[in-house]
C-alpha cells in the first residue's frame, strides 16, 4: 500500500540553525501538507502546497518557514533560524486533488529537537 | 471558547466494551467532519469522514454527528487490544482544506 514517507526520523540541531525535513508523498497525490504536533498539544496545519505553490498557510506559517518541490518526489519544509519553541514533531501529509475533502494520507513525523 | 473540545482521557475499557468518544466544536464554518486513530509513534491515521447529521456506520465503528449542537461522537463496539491508540476528531471548513484537530482522546483497551 502507498505510503508517505518523512526523514529524518528525529532531528537534533542547536537554536538559530536551519533544518530541512523531507517528504515523500504519495506517487499519485497532488495536493502536500506540513503540520505538527508540539508534544501534548494539538496537531496544528500549517501550509499546504498545490501546483508548485503555497495554496493555504496558517498564522503559525511565518517568514521563518518555507515549503518547496524540489523535484518531483520529494516535498521539504525548511525552517530558518530555529527556536527552542520549534521543538515538536512535523507530520507530513498528501491527498489527491479532486475534491476538499480527499483522505490527507499522514506521514509518520520527524520529531525535531531544537537545544 | 476554544474552537475544539476534547476530553483527553485517558480512557481505559476491557476487551469487548462499548466506547463513546466525544468532540464539540465552536466554529459554524465547519462542514466535515473526521475521526482519526493515531497509534504511537505513527501520523493520523484517517478513520471515518462524514458532513451530515446522523450516523455513518463502518464496520464496529459508528460516527454520529448533530449539527444543532455542534456535536460529534465516535462509538467503537466489541472493542479489540488492537483499537488501543489516540483517537482525534477533526474539521473541515467548506471551502480549504486545512484540518483543525481535537486535543485527541488516548483509549486503551485491556484484554
Amino acid at each position: 500500500e502507498p505510503e508517505v514517507t518523512q526523514t529524518p526520523s528525529h532531528q537534533v540541531t542547536q537554536m538559530g540553525q536551519e533544518v530541512i525535513l523531507r517528504c515523500v508523498p504519495i506517487s499519485n497525490h497532488l495536493y502536500f501538507y506540513w503540520y505538527r504536533q508540539i508534544l501534548g498539544q494539538k496537531v496544528e496545519f500549517l501550509v499546504s502546497f498545490y501546483n508548485n505553490e503555497i495554496s493555504e498557510k496558517s498564522e503559525i506559517f511565518d517568514d521563518q518557514f518555507s515549503v518547496e518541490r524540489p523535484d518531483g518526489s520529494n516535498f521539504t519544509l525548511k525552517i530558518r533560524s530555529t527556536k527552542l519553541e520549534d521543538s515538536a514533531m512535523y507530520f507530513c501529509a498528501s491527498s489527491l486533488a479532486g475534491v476538499v475533502t480527499d483522505t490527507q494520507y499522514f506521514g509518520p513525523g520527524t520529531r525535531l529537537t531544537v537545544l | 471558547q476554544k474552537e475544539v473540545e476534547q476530553d483527553p482521557g485517558p480512557l481505559s475499557v476491557p476487551e469487548g466494551a462499548i466506547v463513546s468518544l466525544n468532540c464539540t466544536y465552536s466554529n459554524s464554518a465547519f462542514q466535515y467532519f473526521m475521526w482519526y486513530r493515531q497509534y504511537s509513534r505513527k501520523g493520523p491515521e484517517l478513520l471515518m469522514y462524514t458532513y451530515s447529521s446522523g450516523n455513518k456506520e463502518d464496520g464496529r465503528f459508528t460516527a454520529q454527528v448533530d449539527k444543532s449542537s455542534k456535536y460529534i461522537s465516535l462509538f467503537i463496539r466489541d472493542s479489540q487490544p488492537s483499537d488501543s491508540a489516540t483517537y482525534l476528531c477533526a474539521y473541515l471548513p467548506g471551502s480549504a482544506r486545512q484540518l483543525t484537530f481535537g486535543s485527541g482522546t488516548q483509549l486503551t483497551v485491556l484484554p
